[in-house]
């Protein structure tokens, strides 16, 4: 059982490229979640999906897009790279409400 | 404005005493409460949750208290070991809301000291 996978572990960019963090679970959970996490600071949700099909913006979502074909994929798009998007990139999911949020081991992207 | 605040950013302990790491929140809308730790390079992983329901909730040698009327929670870790050294992070949750993800605080770094 591998959980919540995030590929890939580390990422540099150049300002404006445009790339897929990728985030893949096997737990057959409904809920998945991406987190960014910058230095001194919490986790901030970007974007979660509610089920395939649906998906909706956390609390710092300019910059990201989301999409949920499956059930086990939940890929964070960066349309257009920033440096102020130099971050840890966490993705989560979870079961049902009362169920606590797995969280993937992490991707670390750093834009030039 | 932050939601869910940890005042300390980092805690010494000695192997054997109580860890107590604080956390209080603002928005009386959170009904669902929890502790995450983190080691360096790898993702949170969750220790103990409590729902607003209850006011002590125990696992092994962790222990989360809530006092809704002064928003405020607490984790206890008895006794305190080597491996307990960490990023210790609370969060939030509005059940009701539920899928809106969880409200981080921003951490406490837990160190057990030989």
């Amino acid at each position: 059982n591998a959980g919540v996978t995030q590929t890939p572990k580390f990422q540099v960019l150049k300002t404006g490229q445009s790339m897929t963090l990728q985030c893949a679970q096997d737990m057959n959970h409904e809920y998945m979640s991406w987190y960014r996490q910058d230095p001194g600071m919490g986790l901030r949700l970007i974007h979660y999906s509610v089920g395939a099909g649906i998906t909706d913006q956390g609390e710092v979502p300019n910059g990201y897009n989301v999409s949920r074909s499956t059930t086990e994929d939940f890929p964070l798009r960066l349309l257009s790279a920033a440096p102020s998007q130099t971050s840890v990139y966490f993705c989560a999911s979870r079961g049902t409400v009362q169920e606590t949020q797995y969280f993937g081991p992490g991707t670390r992207l750093l834009v030039l | 404005d932050q939601q869910v605040k940890q005042n300390s950013p980092s805690l010494s302990v000695q192997e054997g005493r109580i860890s107590i790491l604080n956390c209080d929140y603002t928005n009386s809308m959170f009904d669902y409460f929890l502790w995450y730790k983190k080691y360096p390079a790898e993702g949170p992983t969750f220790l103990i949750s409590i729902s607003s329901i209850k006011d002590k909730n125990e696992d092994g040698r962790f222990t989360v208290f809530l006092n809704k009327s002064a928003k405020h929670l607490s984790l206890h870790i008895v006794p305190s070991q080597p491996g307990d050294s960490a990023v210790y992070f609370c969060a939030a949750s509005d059940l009701l809301r539920g899928a809106d993800g969880l409200t981080f605080g921003k951490g406490t770094h837990l160190i057990i000291q030989p």
